[in-house]
């Protein structure tokens, strides 16, 4: 069966911008994870939904960042007014359940100029 | 505060020999930890994932234990092949929120 899909797989983006980026989950999965990884890091933990709401969203850095999962499918992740900072690899990853095992996607390398 | 440790950041081995990477926890009440690989550009691929009952969990040439008194959970690699060489990631689930934590990884190069 598919995988967890994200797309793009890459964007470049100018200081200022608004960005949307899309994780597609294994259907099925009820949870749903938004992490941010930088170079030689591990992911950072951003935002975790458990069906539509956003069950814990204490990772997200500030308020120019925000995430929907309307339907408890596909989620987006947005980011306002983007800073050179944002630029980075944004993973998502669902699971059967909350702290169950997470599968992840290919990620979507974000870079602002 | 909660923080995960891995350590060495890199290690460097040749092809056959058995390895040991490390992870420590400084919050010991944890619902479960996951270990993963990650390839260069690719995304996180689950190789274990172990309860907070359990002590180890085993798959093929990997085992990965856990032992929450000194804070510390291992991942064994047996007969190591140059295929193994990633970056191994472990991730620590919180009881209190759910919260979820990785380590800084471990970048394992095996060399034929």
């Amino acid at each position: 069966g598919a995988g967890v899909s994200q797309t793009p797989s890459n964007k470049v983006t100018e200081k200022g911008k608004y960005v949307e980026l899309r994780c597609d989950p294994i259907s099925g999965h009820t949870a749903l994870y938004w992490y941010r990884q930088s170079l030689g890091q591990g992911p950072e933990f951003l935002i975790y939904f458990q069906g539509t709401g956003a069950a814990d969203d204490s990772g997200l850095p500030n308020d120019r960042f925000f995430a929907v999962r309307p339907e408890g499918s596909v989620s987006t992740l947005k980011i306002q007014r983007t800073e050179r900072g944002d630029s980075a690899v944004y993973l998502c990853a669902s699971s059967f359940g909350p702290n169950n095992e997470q599968f992840f996607g290919p990620g979507t390398r974000l870079t602002v100029l | 505060k909660q923080e995960v440790t891995q350590i060495p950041a890199a290690l460097s081995v040749p092809e056959g020999e058995n390895l040991v990477l490390n992870c420590s926890f400084t919050d010991s009440a944890i619902y479960n930890l996951q270990w993963f690989r990650q390839d260069p550009g690719k995304g996180l691929t689950s190789l274990l994932l172990i309860q907070s009952s359990q002590r180890e969990q085993t798959s093929g040439r990997l085992n990965a234990s856990l032992d929450k008194s000194s804070g510390r959970s291992t991942l064994y690699i047996a007969a190591s092949q140059p295929g193994d060489s990633a970056t191994y990631l472990c991730q620590m689930i919180y009881n209190q929120g759910g919260k979820l934590i990785f380590g800084q990884g471990t970048e394992l190069s095996v060399k034929p």
